[in-house]
């Protein structure tokens, strides 16, 4: 079964530096890679995703995430952290199943704190 | 916002009772999704329905059922309620291509006392 794994369950990083939200993947075949966002009170909101292409994937609100094959790893990156990124972020693979319909599953989630 | 809908936004009920929390999905979606979110079992997936069929079944109990009209909206009922069904419910809808990412509702909170 595909899984991934979030090693940290939180994350803080001072307003102006970079970020990093960790994630690892376990596949067989090709990784269909998401990130998500959650803020208080609120659904999820799609922030990027690789299925295939260049290992760097740019998506909303100027996070990045670099595909790694050889660590299977999709760490989730920001440049420059805004104290409004604080949010609890979520990795996902999507698991085709055994009707070849797609289904996410998710990570544990990790909480980013930006301080300001 | 992501186009899906969800009612109600905030449940609350006893144990023993039965509920059934609705979602429309983004215009010219066909699939929709279940989830469930709460603090012990993180995010897991439910259920999907595509085009009106059960396409895919995650860890659903018995006691919760789903379905999806006609006019594409979806319904999952829980019922004989229990403190541990308490959690937020989401809905995510898709075209239901291969590529394709799934789109969110802002959830239902679900609190069983």
């Amino acid at each position: 079964a595909q899984s991934v794994a979030q090693p940290e369950d939180q994350v803080n990083v001072a307003e102006g530096n970079p970020l990093t939200v960790k994630c690892t993947y376990s596949v067989s075949g090709n990784p269909y890679l998401f990130w998500y966002v959650q803020y208080p009170n609120r659904g999820l909101q799609f922030l990027l995703k690789y299925i295939t292409g260049d290992n760097l994937v740019k998506g909303s609100y100027g996070f990045e995430a670099e595909f790694n094959k050889s660590q299977t790893s999709f760490h989730l990156k920001k440049p420059s952290a805004l104290v409004s990124d604080s949010a609890l972020y979520f990795c996902a693979v999507r698991d085709r199943g055994n009707t070849g319909f797609q289904k996410l599953v998710f990570g544990t989630g990790t909480r980013l704190l930006v301080s300001p | 916002d992501s186009g899906v809908t969800q009612t109600p936004k905030h449940l609350i009920t006893a144990t023993g009772q039965r509920v059934t929390l609705r979602c429309s999905p983004r215009s010219g979606d066909l699939s929709v999704y279940w989830y469930q979110q709460s603090l012990d079992q993180g995010l897991q997936f439910l259920i999907q329905y595509y085009n009106g069929e059960e396409r895919a079944k995650g860890n659903i109990l018995e006691r919760f059922s789903a379905q999806q009209f006609p006019d594409l909206h979806s319904e999952l009922n829980l019922s004989s309620l229990e403190l541990g069904d308490s959690a937020l419910y989401f809905c995510a809808s898709s075209v239901g291509g291969e590529n394709a990412g799934q789109y969110f509702g802002p959830g239902t909170r679900l609190t069983v006392t």
